[in-house]
């Protein structure tokens, strides 16, 4: 069964800062893997989406990255601003035929003017 | 191009109603998503549908949930008999046939059981 944590559950850092959010999978047989943001009281906004044969995608100031064999990722938030407050999914789609994705808890970050 | 839209945003039901959650995909979307998230717990996958089948519906629980998807009208998750531990949020989300890679969800709909 697959299963998603990531770390850490929570983070506050100050305006400027770069900073990482971690995620890990335990069953590597992944189609992709979808970072998302999700603002209090609304839906999820997809960030990035990495294919299985993929080691990273960039996105303006985030760059997410995939280790499929380790089951990790990272998603990278380069100088950090107060509008990224937010809580961040980390999503992976198994492989077997289902469309359902799996879900970790997500961070919830604060960035501090 | 409006996005995935749900209503009610915010539904408020008494121990034993019946909470009727609806979803109406992006146009040209013929692929529907519903996820639970209960309070301090991430996203659960509940079902997946395509118009007028039911494709999976691994997550969901045996009693009390259904869920359709009809040739016409939005998509509808049904909780008979609703208890406190239905409290949650309910997203749905929607894909276009063949291009199932990016899920795009709604806001979501908060149920509160009192």
């Amino acid at each position: 069964k697959q299963e998603v944590t990531q770390i850490p559950a929570a983070l506050s850092v100050p305006e400027g800062e770069n900073l990482v959010l971690n995620c890990s999978f335990t069953d590597s047989a992944i189609y992709n893997l979808q970072w998302f943001r999700q603002d209090p009281g609304k839906g999820l906004t997809s960030l990035l989406l990495i294919q299985s044969s993929q080691r990273e995608q960039t996105s303006g100031r985030l760059n997410a990255s995939l280790d499929k064999s380790s089951g990790r990722s990272t998603l990278y938030i380069a100088a950090s601003q107060p509008g990224d407050s937010a809580t961040y999914l980390c999503a992976v789609k198994p492989q077997g035929g289902s469309e359902k994705l799996v879900f970790g808890k997500g961070t919830k970050l604060t960035v501090n003017p | 191009n409006a996005g995935v839209m749900q209503n009610p945003r915010h539904l408020v039901r008494r121990r034993g109603q019946e909470a009727r959650l609806r979803c109406s995909p992006m146009k040209g979307h013929s692929h529907v998503y519903w996820y639970r998230q209960l309070p301090e717990e991430g996203l659960k996958f509940m079902v997946y549908l395509q118009k007028e089948n039911i494709i999976d519906e691994s997550g969901m629980p045996k009693e009390r949930f259904s869920a359709e998807f009809p040739k016409e009208g939005p998509s509808i998750l049904r909780i008979q008999q609703v208890v406190r531990g239905d409290s949650a949020a309910y997203f749905c989300a929607s894909s276009p046939a063949g291009v199932t890679d990016t899920q795009y969800f709604g806001p979501g709909t908060r149920l509160t059981v009192l």
